[in-house]
C-alpha cells in the first residue's frame, strides 16, 4: 500500500496567518492527490483534487501544489472556520490511503 | 440537494454481524460509484471498499477483503455494506460516499461498536 505520511501533526497559527500543511507519498502518485477538511463530529469535506483543482465553492485563499511524492495544501489567510483537520488522499493505487491528518488549531 | 444517510449502524458483540445502508436522495445513485470510509474514534480515514454505478465491479481493502461485501440497489437509490466476523478494530464511524476515485459527496456516517 502507498503510505501517506503528513506533517506538522498539529499546526498552532492565528486568524490571517499563512499556513502551509505538507503530504509526502511513500511512492510516485504523480497528481493523483486529493485534500479534505473535517471538522469535529462531522463529515469530511472535498477541498482539492488533482493536486490542485478547488472543488466547487471552495474559498479561493486554499491552494494545493506538488507532484510525484511531495504535495502542499496551503491557506493564504486563515479564517477561523478553517481551524479543523485536513487530510490528504492518493488515488494513484488501491487501496485509496489517507494520511494521518494535520490539525490546525488556534494558537 | 444532494444527501446520503447511512443507518444500521451500533453495538455488535466480536464474530458478529451487521448491514450497513446507505440511502441517496437529490440525485440519482445509479450515476455513481460509491465508497465506504470508515474512521475509528479518534483516528484517521480509512477507505474499505467501492462499487462501480453498474455493480460489475467492486474493490475492498486487506483488511476487510473476505468479511465484508459492498452492494447497491439502484432501483432504491441505496448502497450497502454487509459486514460479517467483526472485530473491535472494526469499531468505527462508517462513511458512505461518492466518486471513483476521491470523495466529493458524504453521508453523516453511522457508528459501529464491536464489543463483547
Amino acid at each position: 500500500d502507498i503510505q501517506m505520511t503528513q506533517f506538522p501533526y498539529t499546526l498552532s497559527a492565528n486568524v490571517g496567518d499563512k499556513v502551509t500543511l505538507t503530504c509526502r507519498a511513500s511512492q510516485s502518485i504523480r497528481s493523483w492527490l486529493a485534500w479534505y477538511q473535517q471538522k469535529p463530529g462531522k463529515a469530511p469535506h472535498l477541498l482539492i483534487y488533482k493536486v490542485s483543482i478547488l472543488e466547487s465553492g471552495v474559498p479561493s485563499r486554499f491552494s494545493g501544489s506538488g507532484s510525484g511524492t511531495e504535495f502542499t495544501l496551503s491557506i493564504s489567510r486563515l479564517q477561523p472556520d478553517d481551524f479543523a483537520t485536513y487530510y490528504c488522499q492518493q488515488y494513484n493505487t488501491y487501496p485509496w490511503t489517507f494520511g494521518q491528518g494535520t490539525k490546525v488549531e488556534i494558537k | 440537494e444532494v444527501r446520503l444517510v447511512e443507518s444500521g449502524g451500533g453495538l455488535v458483540q466480536p464474530g458478529g454481524s451487521l448491514r450497513l445502508s446507505c440511502t441517496a436522495s437529490g440525485f440519482t445513485l445509479s450515476n455513481y460509484e460509491m465508497n465506504w470510509v470508515r474512521q475509528a474514534p479518534g483516528k484517521g480515514l480509512e477507505w474499505i471498499s467501492n462499487i462501480s454505478s453498474s455493480d460489475n465491479n467492486k474493490n475492498y481493502a486487506e483488511s476487510v477483503k473476505g468479511r465484508f461485501t459492498i452492494s447497491r440497489d439502484n432501483a432504491k437509490n441505496s448502497v450497502y455494506l454487509q459486514m460479517n466476523s467483526l472485530r473491535a478494530e472494526d469499531s468505527a464511524i462508517y462513511y458512505c460516499a461518492t466518486g471513483d476515485v476521491y470523495f466529493r459527496h458524504w453521508g453523516q456516517g453511522t457508528l459501529v461498536t464491536v464489543s463483547s
